[in-house]
């Protein structure tokens, strides 16, 4: 049962422009996500997160929105830098413990 | 000075043997975890311990036993490993205040069944 889903497995955008991650749920108990990044051989780590009560979150180049009529957020880097490059995965909670993380998306941004 | 470290980082073994996998975390977290992520890349979580005691255990087959001789310590062992076991397995903790919410992971241990 898929909760949290990342349809696109991959983008790839040019160095300095916007990179648009998108994210649909189905759970609309929902309260909280998150967007955690992942480069090869290492550990996924947090990036930013919002909370339902909002429907934008930013920090620096990173922004989160989040539209729950549409059960949908997206993480826009804006500008888009190589360094960037990673396997991009939305996350919810349920309960307290657990967190429900979609398939990733892996972003390229080619200089 | 490692936040959420795992040993080892590969593991290549034969069908049927028990194997372990061993985390430290040194945030002073209450509360660590061990995901497993498949061939499909899916992070889902197996194990959930809260100052050493089980919280959550997500299905997963009896052959999995996770231990947390500490709040800082958090093993996984494997009996009996099977084909469907190969995967990258990633141990996790959070702070008990944040809910499990923000979850800090270590580099993952690739487990290789022949």
């Amino acid at each position: 049962d898929q909760q949290v889903k990342q349809n696109s497995p991959s983008l790839s955008v040019q160095e300095g422009r916007i990179s648009i991650l998108n994210c649909d749920y189905t759970n609309s108990m929902f309260d909280y996500f998150l967007w955690y990044k992942k480069y090869p051989a290492e550990g996924p780590t947090f990036l930013i997160s919002i909370s339902s009560i909002k429907d934008k979150n930013e920090d620096g180049r990173f922004t989160v929105f989040l539209n729950k009529s549409a059960k949908h957020l997206s993480l826009h880097i804006v500008p888009s830098q190589p360094g960037d490059s990673a396997v991009y995965f939305c996350a919810a909670p349920r309960g307290n413990y657990k967190l429900t993380f979609g398939k990733g998306t892996l972003l390229t941004v080619n200089p | 000075d490692t936040a959420v470290s795992q040993t080892p980082k590969y593991l290549v073994t034969q069908m049927g043997n028990d194997k372990s996998i061993k985390c430290e975390q040194n945030l002073g977290h209450d509360t660590m975890y061990w995901y497993k992520q498949d061939s499909k890349k899916f992070l889902k979580i197996m194990f959930s311990y809260n100052n050493k005691e089980l919280i959550i255990n997500e299905t997963v087959p009896n052959r999995f036993s996770p231990k947390s001789p500490d709040k800082a310590h958090l093993n996984l062992h494997i009996n009996s490993l099977e084909l469907g076991d190969s995967a990258v397995y990633f141990c996790a903790s959070s702070p008990r205040l944040a809910g499990g919410l923000e979850q800090f992971f270590g580099p993952g241990t690739r487990l290789t069944v022949l």
